[in-house]
């Protein structure tokens, strides 16, 4: 099983829905997050979370929520769905020891399109 | 305000030539710099990364990246690119010490021409 996985891979939703993606981790890592990656402006940080009761904006959160069920899951809404969101979005953890790798852990993206 | 810059938005090579793809950071202290790479229709894959002492790091895959405090810099390179490097590459950073958030810059995509 991958380390960081996510679901579903692939998305095409209506303007004006609601829609969850999830994300699920095995790496025991206190911190995930949710970025957003368009092309020509790299990763962008929707959300994070260092931990369950720990959760903060990132700098692109407008039209998002996100919910941290457990340390290993941490779900990303869009409560009412528009074209703009179509993009690729990408889960991930950290490990949270001090210097430590401060390597990411990405999952392999869900492909949202907005129609 | 903090930034992440990769003056590069495609590069194209020859396989066989050598490669270096750009990175400048604006941070007021040294951060962690770090170098990701997305094959088509993948995640993103760790490279290498640079937390502090020698400012030459080595990576995977044959890539290594220097840092150049003066210049801002982390620049990535390889001596002799293969087909299979053809990808898009980010560069990123982290404020050291702190909540480890990462910056990327907006990505670099490389062709490589046979």
């Amino acid at each position: 099983d991958a380390d960081v996985t996510q679901t579903p891979r692939n998305r095409i939703t209506k303007t004006g829905k609601r829609i969850m993606l999830e994300c699920s981790q095995t790496k025991g890592h206190d911190r995930m997050y949710w970025y957003r990656q368009d092309p020509g402006l790299g990763l962008r940080l929707i959300y994070y979370s260092f931990d369950v009761k720990d959760i903060n904006k990132g700098e692109i959160s407008d039209g998002y929520s996100v919910s941290r069920q457990a340390q290993a899951k941490f779900s990303l809404s869009l409560e009412s769905a528009i074209p703009n969101q179509t993009a690729l979005y990408f889960c991930a953890t950290s490990d949270p020891s001090g210097q430590g790798s401060y390597g990411y852990t990405f999952g392999s993206g869900t492909r949202l399109t907005v129609v | 305000a903090q930034s992440v810059t990769q003056p590069d938005i495609h590069i194209t090579v020859s396989e066989g030539a050598s490669l270096e793809l750009r990175c400048n950071y604006s941070y007021g202290a040294t951060p962690y710099l770090f170098w990701y790479v997305q094959s088509p229709g993948q995640g993103l894959q760790l490279l290498l990364k640079y937390f502090s002492g020698d400012t030459l790091v080595q990576g995977i895959k044959g890539f290594e990246a220097e840092f150049k405090r003066s210049q801002s810099s982390f620049n990535l390179r390889k001596p002799s690119v293969h087909w299979s490097d053809a990808a898009e590459y980010f560069c990123a950073v982290a404020l050291s010490g702190g909540y480890n958030k990462l910056i990327f810059g907006a990505g670099t995509r490389l062709a490589v021409h046979p």
